[in-house]
């Protein structure tokens, strides 16, 4: 059974720029949550996607979207970006909303805005 | 928001000690969640506990989910390094929305 896969692994913006990152989680797995990881500042939630409605959002500022895919394949977009916007960005899927919160994560996409 | 205090943030250790970390909360949760991730990888669950008081192993390490609701340890023992990451405990709140809350992290570290 395939992993979550995220896409892609990393990339260099600059600022005022904007990114797309990619995630497809585990076949047959409806709900698709973004984190974004700092050193020093753990995991932060930014969004939860179940069967393409946003489901919980976390606070962070509207330059931070998202959107899920019938396929329950999601993407997030981060808009006019920013120096702190560097991070690593995690996806990760579970079969339903909430569930058990077992989590499964892809390896993440680096983002260094320069 | 909530959160969780998770604690140490960082241990160094020799191989082959037996190692403890907690998360405290003031909020009362119906889960408790133990991850660990490796460099350059994604969190992966180690343990997951849903009843107060349930005391939980896979392997080398055991959780268990506090029976005030309220906090929950890690212990792993004979420490090898492999082991080497960041543990985050994480938790559901009872009546809460589904959201996992995070711990900052412990990040484990074997003296060479």
């Amino acid at each position: 059974k395939a992993g979550v896969t995220q896409t892609p692994r990393y990339l260099i913006k600059t600022r005022g720029q904007q990114v797309t990152l990619s995630c497809s989680p585990i076949s047959g797995h409806r709900s698709v949550s973004w984190y974004q990881q700092t050193p020093g500042q753990g995991l932060q939630f930014l969004f939860e996607y179940f069967s393409e409605t946003q489901r919980n959002k976390g606070n962070f500022p509207g330059r931070f979207s998202g959107r899920q895919f019938s396929n329950s394949r999601s993407e997030m977009n981060v808009s006019t970006l920013e120096l702190g916007d560097s991070a690593l960005y995690l996806c990760a899927s579970s079969f339903a909303q909430g569930n058990t919160g077992e989590l499964f994560f892809g390896e993440g996409s680096r983002l260094t805005v320069l | 928001g909530q959160q969780l205090n998770q604690s140490p943030q960082s241990m160094f250790i020799q191989e082959g000690e037996d190692v403890s970390m907690n998360c405290t909360s003031s909020s009362i949760f119906n889960t408790w969640l133990w991850y660990k991730q490796d460099p350059g990888e994604g969190p992966v669950l180690l343990i997951a506990l849903y009843k107060a008081g349930e005391l939980t192993s896979n392997g080398r390490l055991t959780a268990q989910f506090g029976i005030t609701r309220k906090d929950s340890f890690l212990n792993i023992s004979a420490s090898i390094p492999s082991d080497v990451g960041i543990y985050f405990c994480a938790g559901q709140l009872i009546g809460g929305n589904y959201q996992l809350i995070w711990g900052a992290g412990t990040k484990l570290i074997i003296k060479p």
